[in-house]
């Protein structure tokens, strides 16, 4: 496609429960994001991959957060036995090369009842 | 540690004025600077990207200052318009020339008719 798509729009889930979140970058761009964005809060960044290097996971808020990409394409991001406060909004960007414009994604709604 | 400041607070401008966005770091050398246009329940869209070595960068009705003595940006909007109304987030890269950027806040922007 022309853009960053992201699976699924939305998502509903229970307290405890995993929950997948999937990310289709641009073709061709080797970098590749995810953020959350809580309501009415600023971007948090969690996890990048560029390329074949390891990702830079600094930003993930606990280990039951995991992120992964294969080759420079398809990335899922899973949360473990979800808690209520990973209610958010997930964002998935790409980008070409450093520098560059991050094509974001319309994001994943995530609540966690 | 690095930090990213830009107004919390809403900014409220009558049409036709010029709006100005103030987006101040520390503890940074960034070699880029970006802004981003993000509407609700919509990922953000890049604007403009300022390098280290501009002063000044335009866009149709849009201007981006970059001052890395103060360590500021500013991005106006001049001629403002109702259609103006969003949040506007500043973006720099975390490590010089790399991939990673980490987004401010954002000030939401109302222009009112």
């Amino acid at each position: 496609g022309a853009g960053v798509s992201q699976s699924p729009s939305n998502k509903v889930t229970e307290k405890g429960k995993d929950v997948e979140l999937r990310c289709d970058p641009i073709s061709g761009h080797t970098a590749l994001y995810w953020y959350r964005q809580r309501l009415g809060q600023g971007l948090e960044f969690l996890i990048y991959f560029q390329g074949n290097s390891a990702p830079d996971k600094s930003g993930l808020p606990s280990d039951r957060f995991s992120a992964e990409r294969t080759g420079e394409s398809v990335s899922t991001l899973t949360i473990q036995r979800t808690q209520q406060e990973d209610s958010a909004v997930y964002l998935c960007a790409s980008s070409s090369g450093p520098g560059g414009t991050q094509y974001f994604g319309p994001g994943t709604r995530l609540l966690v009842l | 540690s690095q930090k990213i400041e830009q107004n919390s607070e809403a900014l409220n401008i009558q049409e036709g004025k010029t709006a100005t966005l103030t987006c101040n770091y520390t503890n940074y050398s960034p070699a880029y600077l970006q802004w981003y246009r993000q509407d609700p329940g919509r990922g953000p869209v890049f604007l403009l990207l300022i390098r280290e070595n501009e002063k000044e960068k335009r866009k149709e009705r849009l201007k981006v200052t970059f001052d890395t003595t103060l360590k500021q940006s500013l991005f106006h909007i001049t001629a403002s318009q109702p259609a103006d109304s969003a949040t506007y987030l500043c973006a720099l890269d975390i490590r010089r020339g790399t991939y990673k950027y980490i987004f401010g806040t954002g000030t939401r922007l109302k222009v009112l008719a």
